[in-house]
C-alpha cells in the first residue's frame, strides 16, 4: 500500500522561509498529480498547489502564488514546497496528497514573531 | 475562484441513509470537475473515499457511494455506522482552480 511521509515545517518568523518535503513509497509516484493542502487551526481544508506527474503543469492558490513554489523529483519519489515571505495567515497544518488517494501525516507550520 | 458549497452539518441514525451534496458557484457540477470526497476525523489526516465522481479506493467501505444528483456531486452513506461520524469534504477542479468545500460535519446519533 502507498505511503506519504512528510518532513520539514516548524516555527518561523514573518517574512521567513521554510521547505516542506513529502517522500512517497508503495505506488508509482511519477504517474500521479501531487497536491499540497493546508488546514488552519480549527478550520477546513484549503488547497494550496498542485503539479502534474511530469511537472509540466503547476497551479497555485492565488494567495500563495509568487511566494510558494511546488516541485517534484520523480527519481527520488519526492514532492517539495518551498515557502518564502511567510505570513501569519500561512499558519496551518500542511498535508501532501496524491490523486492516487494517499495523504501525508501532516506537518505544522507556525508563522509568528 | 469558484465557491464550493456543502451542508454545514447533518445527522443520521445508526443504520440509516444520508446524502451529502457538493455544489459549485460556477453552475452544475459535472464529471468534468472530477469530484472527490474525503473523510476527516478529529486529530487525523484526511482520507480519500471517492475520486472522479464515483470511483472508490480499495479502502473505501462499500456503504459509501458517489454520484451526480440535481447538478451537484453527492456522497451517499447507506447503513451508517458510529465510526462514520466525521467531517466530509468535497473537492472540485475547475481547470487548475482546485477548491474544497467547507465541509459537512456528520453526526451519527
Amino acid at each position: 500500500e502507498g505511503q506519504l511521509v512528510q518532513s520539514g515545517g516548524g516555527l518561523v518568523q514573518p517574512g521567513g522561509s521554510l521547505r516542506l518535503s513529502c517522500a512517497a513509497s508503495g505506488f508509482t509516484f511519477g504517474g500521479y498529480w501531487m497536491n499540497w493542502v493546508r488546514q488552519a487551526p480549527g478550520k477546513g481544508l484549503e488547497w494550496v498547489a498542485n503539479i502534474k506527474w511530469d511537472g509540466s503543469e503547476i497551479y497555485y492558490l492565488d494567495s500563495v502564488r509568487g511566494r510558494f513554489t511546488i516541485s517534484r523529483d520523480n527519481a527520488k519519489n519526492s514532492l517539495y514546497l518551498q515557502m518564502n515571505s511567510l505570513r501569519g495567515e500561512d499558519t496551518a497544518m500542511y498535508f501532501c496528497m496524491t490523486t492516487a488517494g494517499y495523504w501525508g501525516q501532516g506537518t505544522l507550520v507556525t508563522v509568528s514573531s | 475562484q469558484a465557491v464550493v458549497t456543502q451542508e454545514p452539518s447533518l445527522t443520521v441514525s445508526p443504520g440509516g441513509t444520508v446524502t451529502l451534496t457538493c455544489g459549485s458557484s460556477t453552475g452544475a457540477v459535472t464529471s468534468g470537475l472530477y469530484p472527490y470526497w474525503f473523510q476527516q476525523k478529529p486529530g487525523q489526516a484526511p482520507r480519500t473515499l471517492i475520486y472522479d465522481t464515483s470511483n472508490k479506493h480499495s479502502w473505501t467501505p462499500a456503504r459509501f457511494s458517489g454520484s451526480l444528483v440535481g447538478g451537484k456531486a453527492a456522497l451517499t452513506l447507506s447503513g451508517a455506522q458510529p465510526e462514520d461520524e466525521a467531517v466530509y469534504y468535497c473537492l472540485l477542479s475547475h481547470s487548475g482552480d482546485v477548491v474544497f468545500g467547507g465541509g459537512t460535519k456528520l453526526t451519527v446519533l
